[in-house]
């Protein structure tokens, strides 16, 4: 069962615009959130983070929003810029096998794609 | 301050093989998690070492075992493989055992077995 769930596989958006990718996750007891960008034959990027104790984080063009009583969060990304496609993956601790270890719970990730 | 790094690239094998991937952590990184990553999906969690031992697990089978070393590198060794172990193996390190700490991943290595 998916703890992470990012629901749009794609999603494009014109260069300048804002750029908004969403994640749901099921455990409440999930205290901290980090997004990664993942371009192909890379490795994912750690981008920022959010604890559950705070609503909002931001660090430059990038702000990640929390919403705890709807599970959700979404990354913000302004002004979007070409540098910017690539893979986001939303992550949350605790595997899901719940067997206590600290790797993280990832999303499907979400395609996103900026036009110029 | 040098990144983790993963060998191989890239590794083609044939089933009931065995193979031995290989990551070296972020500088006065001691906790290295391993990561499987099949196309379209997400990474999933395979295990964590710090210190040597094996901190936790996710849901994969025996045949998937691994070693950290004194210098804190780490290998994954996967037995007896099958055609879905096809994948892009990931390896991430991180300063401490504690939740919450940033995890920073290598390249990968991209498995084909055949």
């Amino acid at each position: 069962d998916q703890q992470v769930k990012q629901n749009s596989p794609s999603l494009s958006v014109q260069e300048g615009r804002i750029s908004i990718l969403n994640c749901d996750y099921t455990n409440s007891m999930f205290d901290y959130f980090l997004w990664y960008k993942k371009y192909p034959a890379e490795g994912p990027t750690f981008l920022i983070s959010i604890s559950s104790i705070k609503d909002k984080n931001e660090d430059g063009r990038f702000t990640v929003f929390l919403n705890k009583s709807a599970k959700h969060l979404s990354l913000h990304i302004v002004p979007s810029q070409p540098g910017d496609s690539a893979v986001y993956f939303c992550a949350g601790p605790g595997a899901d096998s719940g067997g206590g270890a600290d790797g993280l719970t990832f999303g499907k990730g979400t395609h996103l794609i900026i036009q110029p | 301050e040098t990144g983790v790094t993963q060998s191989p690239t890239h590794l083609i094998k044939t089933r009931g093989q065995q193979v031995t991937l290989r990551c070296s952590s972020q500088s006065g990184h001691n906790t290295v998690s391993w990561y499987q990553q099949a196309l379209g999906q997400g990474p999933q969690f395979i295990f964590q070492y710090y210190r040597e031992e094996e901190n936790g697990r996710g849901n994969f089978p025996p045949r998937f075992s691994g070693l950290q070393f004194p210098n804190y590198s780490s290998e994954l060794n996967v037995n007896a493989l099958e055609l879905d172990d096809s994948a892009l193996y990931l390896c991430a390190s991180s300063l401490e055992l504690a939740g919450g700490e940033t995890q920073y991943f290598g390249p990968g290595t991209r498995l084909l077995v055949l």
